[in-house]
């Protein structure tokens, strides 16, 4: 069973420094990860994702997210993070193949950035 | 391109009473719709999986009579809880799939708030 774990409820950082929020995961195969985010009463929206190729992701709105395999973990970044990031952050695992369509989402990481 | 809207965004309903939700994929054809429950400060959790032109699949604990679905058309798919007691109160998720993307990503609709009094 695939699983994904974001050990962190919430994580606090002042606008302009670095953004990390951490998720690791656990499925067999190679998997599909991806990063959404959502703001208050609305849906999930896509940030990025990884298949395949470079380990190193870019995403929608200045976010990226590393891809380590040996760590099984999929942490998504920002350099400078705006006051506007503020969200619920959402990690989630897909099994590729056709028979891998779920999702598995982590718990969630509610980012607060201060001005 | 990619757009998931569903109808409505909010409703308030009285216990006892059936609700509605309908999720569509505006841009893009879906054979297959996933329907999400998310509880306050909670993350998502996967309720069934709908697809077109067949009996949609159930999660594990998912009261199939209680939460029915109708995936009638390639882009549309509607959710129905029956008999809605307060413990429904929630944030109802969709998200289709779009076969024409690689790796078939799902893109989400904004959510449907439901409240039972």
């Amino acid at each position: 069973a695939q699983s994904v774990a974001q050990p962190e409820d919430q994580v606090n950082v002042a606008e302009g420094n670095p953004l990390t929020v951490k998720c690791t995961y656990s499925v067999s195969g190679n998997p599909y990860l991806f990063w959404y985010v959502q703001y208050p009463n609305r849906g999930l929206q896509f940030l990025l994702k990884y298949i395949t190729g470079d380990n190193l992701v870019k995403g929608s709105y200045g976010f990226e997210a590393e891809f380590n395999k040996s760590q099984t973990s999929f942490h998504l970044k920002k350099p400078s993070a705006l006051v506007s990031d503020s969200a619920l952050y959402f990690c989630a695992v897909r099994p590729p193949g056709a028979a891998g369509n779920k999702l598995t989402f982590g718990g969630g990481t509610r980012v607060l950035v201060k001005p | 391109g990619a757009v998931v809207s569903q109808h409505p965004s909010r409703v308030i309903c009285k216990s006892g009473t059936s609700v509605k939700i309908e999720c569509r994929s505006l841009d893009f054809q879906a054979t297959t719709m996933f329907w999400y429950r998310q509880f306050p400060k909670q993350s998502l959790m996967l309720m069934a999986t709908s697809n077109e032109g067949s009996k949609a699949t159930y999660e594990q604990g998912v009261e199939k009579d209680k939460f029915l679905i109708n995936h009638a058309s390639l882009t549309l798919s509607t959710l129905t809880v029956t008999s809605a007691h307060p413990e429904d109160s929630s944030f109802y998720i969709c998200s289709a799939r779009d076969l024409a993307k690689t790796y078939n990503e799902q893109f989400f609709g904004p959510g449907t708030r439901l409240t039972v009094l």
